[in-house]
């Protein structure tokens, strides 16, 4: 069965320091992994994924992911962390076998102290 | 604006009552997705349809749970009898589609359901 954990319910990190929000997944086949954010009264927005290639994606804002398959991981990281990153952040996974059914972690919220 | 909208953005029934939400996809999006999500949880999934076809539907949607996607265009999600338990947020989404790849969702706004 496919899964995913973010282990931490809410990271804090001081302004200018760097960020990493934690993820790691169960799937069947090769993962299709995605990072969201969700800001308040906002719908989720797209930041990066990894298909294949390159362990380590860059996406929007600055924020970069590094996928580990021996780890089967997928953290988030940004070297420099802002106050307006302060948001929710959600980890996905699909299976390159089988359906579409795309599988979200429970979130992780990040607040970024001035 | 060009992106996923969806309608209504708040909805409050009595319990028993049948409600219609409609999701509106990006133009070229042949990807249409719907989601549940409560408070303090990610979004679950509901079903998914490439153009008009529905061609994955989630364990979790029971017989009360419909969705129509007619034309491959907008698509509609109906909840018959609603129940307490339906109360949540339910969002749509939209991709591209392709065999090789995986492309990222697009999300609307939500619909919040409110079952009194």
């Amino acid at each position: 069965a496919q899964s995913v954990a973010q282990p931490e319910d809410q990271v804090n990190v001081a302004e200018g320091n760097p960020l990493t929000v934690k993820c790691t997944y169960s799937v069947s086949g090769n993962p299709y992994l995605f990072w969201y954010v969700q800001y308040p009264n906002r719908g989720l927005q797209f930041l990066l994924k990894y298909i294949t290639g390159d362990n380590l994606v860059k996406g929007s804002y600055g924020f970069e992911a590094e996928f580990n398959k021996s780890q089967t991981s997928f953290h988030l990281k940004k070297p420099s962390a802002l106050v307006s990153d302060s948001a929710l952040y959600f980890c996905a996974v699909r299976g390159d076998t089988g359906g579409f059914k795309t599988i979200f972690g429970a979130g992780t919220r990040l607040f970024v102290k001035a | 604006d060009t992106g996923v909208s969806q309608n209504p953005r708040h909805k409050i029934t009595k319990r028993g009552q049948n409600v219609t939400f409609r999701c509106d996809p990006i133009s070229e999006h042949n990807r249409l997705y719907w989601y549940r999500q409560t408070l303090g949880q990610g979004p679950e999934f509901l079903t998914y349809f490439q153009n008009e076809a529905q061609l994955e539907k989630s364990r979790l949607l029971s017989d009360r749970f419909s969705a129509e996607r007619p034309k491959g265009s907008f698509s509609t999600l109906e909840i018959q009898r609603t129940e307490q338990g339906d109360s949540a947020m339910y969002l749509c989404a939209s991709s591209l589609g392709g065999r090789a790849t995986a492309y990222e969702q697009y999300f609307g706004p939500g619909t919040r359901l409110t079952v009194t």
